[in-house]
């Protein structure tokens, strides 16, 4: 079975500092690796996927298969990147997502 | 990016009545949908998935006859919550996706049993 684990619940840093919110995961196939994030009173957003490999906001996440992990990256936080964020497994073949328990983070000022 | 829609947004309903959820895919046709559910500061449970024109697949756990979902269409997916009881009070989000369309989310709706 796919887990996904997110260690931190809460993750705190100041604006302008480097964020790295960590996401480790359990399967023995190739995955495909997400990060949603929900802000305030708003639906869970698709932020990135692994397999784009692209930038949304500033973020970055790189699949280190030897760790099994999918980090969640940013070099300068900002204010309204306080929100929930949740990384997401989906196995070879499959079509629903396993959610890791999500972190919140917040900017301070 | 697309847009899923849940209606109602909140709703209260009697012990013992039952609840209809309705989830709609607005721009693209969604051959699944997900329902979830999400307790306070917890992440989302995922109950089951449905491909339109099949039976729903419910988690383990998850009660297929409390928990009727149907996928009559594209653009349309609909969770009833039968019998409803306090204990079945939550936050219920659905999502949909297709081929093309990553998984997409609704905006939740929230359930209240008194």
């Amino acid at each position: 079975a796919q887990r996904v684990t997110q260690p931190e619940k809460l993750l705190s840093v100041f604006k302008g500092a480097p964020v790295e919110l960590k996401c480790n995961y359990s399967y023995s196939g190739s995955p495909e690796l997400f990060w949603y994030v929900q802000y305030s009173r708003q639906r869970l957003q698709l932020l990135l996927r692994h397999i784009s490999r692209e930038s949304i906001k500033g973020f970055t996440a790189d699949l280190n298969k030897g760790e099994t992990s999918f980090h969640l990256k940013k070099p300068f936080a900002q204010e309204e990147d306080s929100a929930m964020y949740y990384c997401a497994l989906r196995a070879q073949g499959a079509q629903k997502l396993v959610f890791g328990q999500g972190t919140r983070l917040t900017i301070n000022p | 990016g697309a847009v899923v829609s849940q209606h109602p947004s909140w709703v209260i309903c009697k012990s013992g009545t039952s609840v209809k959820i309705e989830c709609r895919s607005l721009d693209f046709q969604a051959t699944t949908m997900f329902w979830y559910r999400q307790f306070p500061k917890q992440s989302l449970m995922l109950m089951a998935t449905s491909n339109e024109g099949s039976k729903a697949t419910y988690e383990q756990g998850v009660e297929k006859d409390k928990f009727l979902i149907n996928h009559a269409s594209l653009t349309l997916s609909t969770l009833t919550v039968t019998s409803a009881h306090p204990e079945d009070s939550s936050f219920y989000i659905c999502s949909a996706r297709s081929s093309t369309v990553e998984q997409f989310f609704g905006p939740g709706t929230r359930l209240t049993v008194l």
